[in-house]
């Protein structure tokens, strides 16, 4: 089945300092989204990238996907302590979403 | 709009028991899934649905039901519950090719 990879698992930041996490797939995806999970809550969507090499930004954040559609990218420029949750990837197929096991951002004021 | 309604958000559940987790969106979207939710591995796909009466199994189906009448609601039943099945339940709808809205959640733990 479709296996999305995400490292690191965990995260801690000074206030300030850039965070990325990344995002790798066993198998060409058709797209990648992600998504926030703040703690306690439901997963909120951010992006979605479909085109092989696409670079989003979103304020402070980055986005990428691969060019060979196996890989993302989410970087975060300057955190602050309103960017705590979890980050998940998830890869797209025809139907269905899969997740990756996200990464944790833990921000230090 | 609402946009997914969950409920319960609480459930404590003995060995055994049944029970059906109720979901709803407003928002017209024709796919509906099922996620569970445990730490440290990230939201498993349980079963999906691509419209009304279309239903199709994810990467974790066993010991759980959907069915899909109306477009509306999406319920997923837990025939016999097990303590394994102790997780954090979300349902999610979209529009094909687009991000998936969730609902809030239900906590479930079986004992």
């Amino acid at each position: 089945g479709q296996q999305v990879m995400q490292i690191p698992q965990y995260q801690h930041v000074q206030e300030g300092e850039d965070f990325t996490t990344y995002c790798n797939s066993s198998t060409t995806l058709s797209n990648i989204q992600w998504y926030k999970q703040r703690p306690g809550g439901h997963p909120v969507f951010l992006i979605q990238l479909v085109k092989s090499g696409e670079v989003k930004k979103q304020k402070r954040l980055t986005f990428q996907f691969g060019e060979a559609k196996k890989n993302s990218s989410l970087h975060i420029t300057a955190t602050q302590t309103t960017d705590v949750g979890t980050y998940f990837c998830a890869g797209g197929g025809a139907n269905n979403l899969f997740f990756g096991t996200g990464t944790r951002l833990t921000v230090i004021p | 709009n609402a946009g997914v309604t969950q409920t319960p958000k609480f459930q404590v559940l003995k060995t055994g028991q049944s029970m059906t987790l109720q979901c709803a969106q407003d928002m017209n979207h024709e796919y509906m899934s099922w996620y569970r939710q445990d730490p440290g591995m990230g939201l498993r796909l349980i079963h999906y649905s691509v419209g009304a009466g279309i239903t199709d199994q994810g990467e974790v189906p066993n010991g759980y039901n959907v069915s899909r009448s109306t477009t509306e609601d999406f319920p997923l039943r837990l025939l016999s519950a097990a303590p394994s099945q102790t997780s954090v339940y979300f349902c999610a709808s979209s529009y094909p090719g687009s991000g998936y809205t969730f609902g809030s959640g239900t906590r479930l733990t079986v004992v």
